[in-house]
């Protein structure tokens, strides 16, 4: 399971709070994303970044934030502004900017962020 | 971008049957057709995929096939059995796109009873 590393597992924040969901990779791949997983709604893609210092809404932005610092790092901010912030969150890399669109896409185990 | 549909939503079958999932996208330039596994709690892994250029790639008992003029990739897993059971998700890029992003279906929750 070495790799793409999430943390925590479990996650929970009383409303009106901002958490931060923590993604590592140590497998020198360029593009990471974020992806949200509701029942039945498959992965919906947050946000993305192809190369670090840059990165991309997806489909479902509103409410969240991301950084690109360093390339083992993508760490997503679930905001007060997410009005259902509870769901599964994951996180995905893959070894070059554009490879996501024709490469396998590599997860992390997942945060399951609850809403108290 | 694209749109990726992805049929059924649930299927059973009988342990020994074959099972189908169907996608379809929308773009005729996407040329990568990956279908991922994800089993409760667990997290999706890619268990084959293929692209534009072959209509069929097998892999022991799982085959995808690809119709490009149809734009429509289907999953067939032959002789199932009870460890299939998981949700599986079929995804496609936007072809003309250099936007290192998959579309994702909705996923198929298969059963596989024994």
């Amino acid at each position: 399971d070495g790799g793409i590393t999430q943390s925590p597992k479990y996650l929970f924040r009383k409303e009106g709070q901002n958490v931060t969901l923590s993604c590592e990779q140590n497998l020198n791949h360029d593009a990471m994303y974020w992806y949200r997983q509701d029942p039945g709604q498959g992965l919906r893609l947050i946000y993305y970044s192809q190369i670090v210092n840059d990165f991309q809404k997806g489909d479902i932005a509103e409410g969240y934030s991301v950084s690109r610092e360093k390339k083992e790092s993508f760490p997503l901010t679930v905001t007060s502004a997410q009005k259902n912030p509870t769901a599964f969150y994951l996180c995905a890399s893959t070894p070059e900017g554009t490879g996501g669109a024709r490469e396998e896409q590599f997860f992390g185990p997942g945060t399951r962020l609850t809403v108290l | 971008g694209e749109n990726v549909e992805q049929h059924p939503s649930t299927l059973s079958v009988q342990e020994g049957d074959s099972a189908v999932i169907k996608c379809t996208y929308s773009d005729s330039a996407s040329n990568y057709f990956p279908w991922y596994k994800q089993e409760l709690g667990k997290r999706p892994q890619l268990i084959i995929d293929i692209r534009s250029n072959v209509g069929e790639k097998k892999d022991q008992r799982i085959a995808v096939t690809l119709n490009k003029t149809a734009k429509h990739f289907s999953l067939h897993i032959t002789e199932t059995q009870p460890e299939d059971s998981a949700v599986y998700f079929c995804a496609a890029p936007w072809g003309g796109s250099t936007l290192g992003r998959l579309y994702f279906g909705r996923g198929t929750q298969l059963t596989v009873w024994p």
